[in-house]
């Protein structure tokens, strides 16, 4: 199957600080990618699309200027949390659309994000 | 707007004691619907994508079924690493936007 990496898996930030998270598709291209958060026992909640060569589409209630998406690449969409608070410490996920296979997205190991 | 609807949200089992997963949905235009394992800590793990009702397909002693409303994921005789969360997802119309259910927490009991 299809192979998506993250990076940092986890990262310890103060209050303030941004952070830049990776998202990249290993083994195919990925045109379409999707930035989910997750809280504790809860399901995944769709943050972002990110497309190549254009500008990310946010989910309603999602802050554009906070939440910073680039899709540079086929291959590569980075996450940015900016001034990031304690309320944005999270489980971050991101996912890559294979083109290859109709509808299957597959997901990225997370990175869990800590604001002190 | 779609809908996504698993039950139960948690289930224990005995090893070796199968059941079944529901995933109930409603959505316009069906392009697919997916089914995922989460482990505690992790991203979603891709188990399944069914796309019209009859299909079924299976792997190990995981089963997927789908029908007009539902999906259910059956697991035959499981084993302790089977305890996971198990979350189902549809695509409809011409979006890829996956809409996720709340996910069935497993526990398969030694």
């Amino acid at each position: 199957g299809a192979v998506v990496s993250q990076h940092p898996s986890w990262v310890i930030c103060k209050s303030g600080t941004s952070v830049k998270i990776e998202c990249r598709s290993l083994d195919f291209q990925a045109t379409t990618m999707f930035w989910y958060r997750q809280f504790p026992k809860q399901s995944l909640m769709l943050m972002a699309t990110s497309n190549e060569g254009s500008k990310a589409t946010y989910e309603q209630g999602v802050e554009k200027d906070k939440f910073l998406i680039n899709h540079a690449s086929l291959t590569l969409s980075t996450l940015t949390v900016t001034s990031a608070h304690p309320e944005d410490s999270s489980f971050y996920i991101c996912s890559a659309f294979d083109t290859r296979s109709s509808y299957e997205q597959y997901f990225g190991p997370g990175t869990r994000l800590t604001v002190t | 707007e779609d809908q996504v609807t698993q039950s139960p949200e948690a289930l224990r089992l005995q090893e070796g004691e199968s059941s079944s997963l529901n995933c109930s949905y409603t959505v316009s235009g069906l392009r697919g619907l997916f089914w995922y394992r989460q482990d505690p800590g992790k991203g979603p793990e891709f188990l399944f994508t069914l796309y019209s009702a009859g299909e079924e397909k299976e792997k190990e002693r995981l089963k997927a079924t789908l029908t007009k409303k539902e999906s259910f994921l059956h697991i035959t005789a499981p084993k302790p690493e089977d305890s996971a969360t198990y979350l189902c997802a549809v695509v409809s119309g011409s979006a890829r936007q996956l809409t996720f259910g709340s996910g069935t927490q497993l526990t398969v009991l030694p």
